[in-house]
């Protein structure tokens, strides 16, 4: 199982970009990145996902390095609403599998 | 939190009793987990089921039993419950085809053993 590590803590001010790294060196050749968010204690949610190129959707980027080794969420205009617990995982997107999550990131957006 | 639903929502339980937690999902996936989250801890996978009548362990299966009997459930038992299973419990299910791209969560069961 491909695992992720990440800061176990950020902080952005309101305002600007909020860039959350992940490594995932493991990885293999036909999992994908995903990012999730939660918020105090609700389900986490979906961000975005990606397997080789960067992606971009309405709520934020993800950079992937051409390695794959590693990845950047990037919110670029973060509000107090973005103050979440971030995680970084991978998976395939067919079959099963462990869906593994890691500690996350707990990001603070500052007023 | 569409589609997946969690029961009981909250419980409450004395040390060494047993219980189910119940998850169904309507969407038609293969696979389903379950999930426990302690409070300031990341989501840690106890179990999970790949298709009907399937189950494997996850990281942290000690404690705890599954039941995969049909495609829509997928029940998590305490057998003999402990205060170190007080956590809020998430039940989860993936889409599994190439046009799927997310992971479909329950609204959580909050189980405190006192």
């Amino acid at each position: 199982d491909a695992k992720t590590t990440q800061p176990p803590s950020m902080d952005c001010a309101e305002g600007r970009a909020a860039n959350l790294p992940c490594n995932h060196s493991t990885i293999s050749g036909n999992e994908y990145v995903y990012w999730y968010r939660q918020i105090h204690s609700q389900g986490p949610q979906y961000i975005i996902h990606g397997l080789k190129n960067n992606e971009t959707n309405e709520m934020a980027s993800l950079i992937i390095t051409e390695d794959r080794k590693s990845s950047t969420l990037i919110l670029p205009h973060a509000t107090l609403r973005d103050t979440a617990v971030y995680y970084c995982i991978v998976r395939y997107l067919q079959g099963a599998q462990k869906l593994v999550f890691g500690q996350g990131t707990r990001l603070t957006i500052n007023p | 939190n569409a589609g997946v639903t969690q029961t009981p929502k909250f419980q409450v339980l004395k040390t060494g009793q047993s219980m189910t937690l119940q998850c169904a999902q309507d969407m038609n996936h293969n696979s389903m987990y379950w999930y426990r989250q302690d409070p300031g801890m990341g989501l840690r996978l106890i179990y999970y089921s790949a298709s009907e009548g399937t189950t494997d362990k996850g990281e942290v299966p000690n404690g705890y039993n599954v039941s995969r009997l049909n495609k829509r459930e997928f029940s998590l038992r305490l057998e003999s419950a402990a205060p170190s299973q007080t956590s809020v419990y998430f039940c989860a299910t993936p889409t599994d085809t190439a046009s799927g791209n997310t992971i479909y969560f329950g609204e959580g069961s909050w189980l405190t053993v006192v």
